[in-house]
């Protein structure tokens, strides 16, 4: 079956407007993920939706951040008033439950201007 | 919080040679997964260890987690330059997973 897709999949702005990023697990997977890999670096994990619960969001760097999952599938990654230590690649994954493999999608990469 | 040191940062081999990289934490780990990032994709899982001392093999990669579950290892015996990329590990308690900083492997042909 088809894999994680995100999109866009490149996304250029300038410095202050709102961007929106969206995925699309894995069908039938429970728990949704985010990360930020800024260039040359490691897996920065943001939020993580499981299920119905709460989504655990310890890792939004600021109010700017926010995410929402709609139905238990699609994610979208919101960012307002960017800035430009917010370019990087942001990665969604999904996994079939709280303890699963990851699976990760191509990334869409922000650059803001 | 939750955190997992990875060392070497970078690691230049040639062709053939051994490749080891280590995952550190001063904390238990439940358990811990191991991702390999090529240039220019996403990272692609390799293996969950969840068992103090376990290892476990995938061809030229043997994974080994430590008896005390505080730290891990990839070993890559004579290594291709289909090996080249960034390793990551990854562990978590909660469901998502905290990773190092990665290591990336350069194979000289």
């Amino acid at each position: 079956g088809a894999g994680v897709s995100q999109s866009p999949s490149n996304k250029v702005t300038e410095k202050g407007k709102d961007v929106e990023l969206r995925c699309d697990p894995i069908s039938g997977h429970t728990a949704l993920y985010w990360y930020r890999q800024s260039l040359g670096q490691g897996l920065e994990f943001l939020i993580y939706f499981q299920g119905n619960s709460a989504p655990d969001k310890s890792g939004l760097p600021s109010d700017r951040f926010s995410a929402e999952r709609t139905g238990g599938s699609v994610s979208t990654l919101t960012i307002q008033r960017t800035q430009q230590e917010d370019s990087a690649v942001y990665l969604c994954a999904s996994s079939l439950g709280q303890y699963g493999t990851q699976y990760f999608g191509p990334g869409t990469r922000l650059t803001v201007l | 919080g939750q955190q997992v040191m990875q060392i070497p940062q970078y690691q230049h081999v040639q062709e053939g040679e051994d490749f080891t990289t280590y995952c550190n934490s001063s904390t238990t780990l439940s358990n811990i997964q191991w991702y390999k990032q090529r240039p220019g994709g996403h990272p692609v899982f390799l293996i969950q260890l969840v068992k103090s001392g376990e290892v476990k093999k995938q061809k030229r990669l043997t994974f080994q987690f430590g008896e005390a579950k505080k730290n891990s290892s990839l070993h890559i015996t004579a290594t291709q330059t289909t090996d080249v990329g960034t390793y990551f590990c990854g562990s978590g308690n909660t469901g998502k997973l905290i990773f190092g900083q990665g290591t990336t492997l350069q194979v000289k042909p």
